[in-house]
């Protein structure tokens, strides 16, 4: 069964710009939620979808956006970029909500670069 | 909202050591606890979690840990470790989302 895909892998965009990252979940699973890993911050959680609808928020501006698509693949949207959205984005799929605490597979991330 | 704290955020061992890696959560009722790990360049794989029943949990490549709810700890455990170990390993509690803590990096010395 093939794993959570991420693309691109990595990006390099210049503040202002808005950049769209894409997640392909594991076959079957109908849950996708959106994590930011940064050296000072570690890994915190940005949004949760799940049946096409965002389930659950983070703690981040509204310029972090997402969406999920009928074959649950999401995308997530970050606008106006600034220099402190520089981070590795992670996805990661599980078979039902995170409220039913499924186990969450992660997908290999995407190296945002803000300059 | 739950939360997790790891003690330590750089650990170096030599090969052969014994491991332990501290996390205590905050939530003193009923919770769901992972420890992850991201080796050099990977991505973030499930060693074990601890939903209920027998407290020591054993998880993939010899890890161990250990739920004790009195001391709010879950603390994960190798008896031996290998080269191979070098990584980042990260403590983590769901209720709606994960919650990670800070991080461990761990390296191996040969």
């Amino acid at each position: 069964k093939a794993g959570v895909t991420q693309t691109p892998r990595y990006l390099i965009k210049t503040r202002g710009q808005q950049v769209t990252l894409s997640c392909s979940p594991i076959s079957g699973h109908r849950s996708v939620s959106w994590y930011q890993q940064t050296p000072g911050q570690g890994l915190q959680f940005l949004f949760e979808y799940f049946s096409e609808t965002q389930r659950n928020k983070g703690n981040f501006p509204g310029r972090f956006s997402g969406r999920q698509f009928s074959n649950s693949r999401s995308e997530m949207n970050v606008s106006t970029l600034e220099l402190g959205d520089s981070a590795l984005y992670l996805c990661a799929s599980s078979l039902g909500s995170s409220a039913s605490y499924n186990e969450q597979f992660f997908g290999p991330g995407t190296r945002l670069t803000v300059l | 909202a739950q939360s997790v704290s790891q003690h330590n955020h750089h650990v170096i061992l030599s090969e052969a050591a014994s491991l332990e890696l501290g996390c205590n959560y905050s939530y003193g009722g009923t919770v769901n606890l992972f420890w992850y790990v991201q080796y050099p360049g990977q991505h973030l794989q499930l060693l074990l979690k601890y939903f209920s029943g027998d407290p020591l949990v054993k998880g993939i490549k010899g890890f161990e840990a250990e739920f004790i709810k009195s001391k709010f700890s879950f603390n994960l455990r190798k008896p031996s470790v290998q080269w191979s170990d070098t990584a980042e390993y990260f403590c983590a509690v769901i209720d709606y989302k994960l919650s990670f803590g800070a991080g461990t990096t761990v390296t191996v010395r040969a």
